[in-house]
């Protein structure tokens, strides 16, 4: 069965510092693996996906992620934080073996950009 | 831009109740997903729909949820009798086909009194 975990509910940095969100995966076949971002009382945005070309991934708003099969991790990182990157952010698998492209999330970052 | 719609955006009833939701997915997507999220945790697939067929709906309460896709296009999710733990935010997702990337509706809020 395939798991997420995200190290840390609550996430604070100043505004311009590294954000750095933990990710780890648990998979017995080879995942995709994706970052939601949510606003408040909104839907999901992707930010960016794995789906087993390059490990290190690039997305929309200056955040990338490394997939480390060793480590069994996908991180999230943004070089410089802003104040709009205040959110929700999820980790999330999916096996790519399977057919149904079933989604399944971990619980949760809360990222708090401080001025 | 083309956008999952969902209808309504807030809903509050009483426990017992009916409720139903509604959702419009993106023009050709095929695969549309029901997910529930509770506050403070991810979203949990309750059903998925490839076309007007169920491809997984094995973390649905089927003794009180219903959902249908009749044409396989816009679909409905249904509680009764809605319960104080049903309160969530009730996602709708479409993506093209199976496995291809899936796009959100800004979601149901619901809340049982």
């Amino acid at each position: 069965a395939q798991s997420v975990t995200q190290l840390g509910s609550h996430v604070s940095v100043s505004e311009g510092a590294l954000v750095l969100l933990r990710c780890n995966y648990s998979s017995s076949v080879p995942p995709y693996l994706f970052w939601y971002v949510q606003y408040p009382n909104q839907g999901l945005q992707l930010l960016l996906k794995y789906t087993s070309a390059a490990t290190l991934v690039k997305g929309i708003n200056g955040f990338e992620a490394e997939f480390k099969k060793s480590e069994t991790s996908f991180h999230l990182t943004k070089p410089s934080a802003h104040m709009s990157d205040a959110a929700e952010y999820f980790c999330a698998v999916s096996v790519s073996s399977s057919n149904t492209g079933k989604l399944i999330f971990g619980q949760g970052t809360t990222l708090q950009v401080k001025p | 831009e083309a956008e999952v719609a969902q209808s309504p955006r807030y809903k509050i009833t009483e426990k017992s109740q009916a409720v139903a939701f509604w959702c419009d997915p993106i023009s050709g997507h095929a695969t549309l997903y029901w997910y529930r999220q509770i506050l403070g945790q991810g979203p949990e697939l309750l059903v998925q729909f490839q076309d007007e067929s169920v491809v997984d709906d094995s973390q649905l309460p089927k003794d009180r949820f219903s959902a249908e896709r009749l044409k396989g296009v816009d679909s409905t999710l249904k509680i009764q009798p809605a319960e104080l733990g049903d309160s969530a935010m009730y996602l709708c997702a479409s993506s093209l086909e199976l496995n291809n990337e899936q796009f959100f509706g800004p979601g149901t809020r619901l809340t049982v009194l």
